[in-house]
């Protein structure tokens, strides 16, 4: 049971080449989360998915996309990566109350 | 607009002693008040939560004080440890949407 992962770990872009991140859980959890997490920010969400192919905007949508084709996995994407989309970016499944987070993928766009 | 204001941003304590975290918030349609632990490098795991009908919930040595009526809630940790050294991050939730305070890294001192 490898709970929630994240690829890739780490990654660096140039301003305006797209990537996508990927999330997989093998918890069978209908809920899933994007956030991502700058210093003195906290946590911050970006979109979040109820169930297999429904996603919703969270606080901070802008410039990226997500996918839920399947259960299992959350996509992540950023069309045309901007310096400010530079993060730590937090995927989490949920069940009953509880998040559960995967270990994160830190991006840095040049 | 920042849903929940965390304080403070950092604390020292000195081992044995008790680490206070404070969280205030203005809306009180959120019904789910979390509380996550982030050691460097990974991803945040849930630590305790409470909802707004309790006043306080006791977890061994965590305890979440709440205060519907300030709209205050907060995180005691008791004969703190070195191990307990960490960013401790409040959250609040309403319709499956989770909202992060800005966090406070807990330095212990042994």
């Amino acid at each position: 049971n490898a709970g929630v992962t994240q690829t890739p770990k780490f990654r660096v872009l140039k301003t305006g080449q797209s990537m996508t991140l990927l999330c997989a859980q093998d918890m069978n959890h209908e809920y899933m989360y994007w956030y991502r997490q700058d210093p003195g920010m906290g946590l911050r969400l970006i979109h979040y998915s109820v169930g297999e192919g429904t996603t919703a905007k969270g606080e901070v949508p802008d410039g990226y996309n997500v996918s839920r084709l399947k259960k299992q996995n959350f996509l992540l994407g950023l069309e045309s990566a901007a310096p400010s989309q530079t993060s730590v970016y937090f995927c989490a499944s949920k069940a009953e109350e509880t998040q559960y987070f995967g270990p994160g993928t830190r991006l840095l766009v040049l | 607009q920042q849903q929940v204001k965390q304080s403070p941003q950092s604390l020292i304590v000195q081992k044995g002693g008790i680490s206070i975290i404070n969280c205030a918030y203005e809306n009180t349609a959120f019904d789910y008040f979390p509380w996550y632990q982030q050691f460097p490098g990974k991803g945040p795991a849930l630590l305790i939560a409470i909802r707004p009908d309790v006043s306080e919930k006791k977890e061994g040595r965590f305890t979440i004080s709440f205060n519907k009526s300030a709209k205050q809630f907060s995180l005691h940790i008791m004969d703190s440890q070195p191990g307990d050294s960490a960013t401790y991050f409040c959250a609040l939730s309403f319709f499956n949407k989770f909202y992060f305070g800005s966090g406070t890294k807990l330095n212990v001192k042994p």
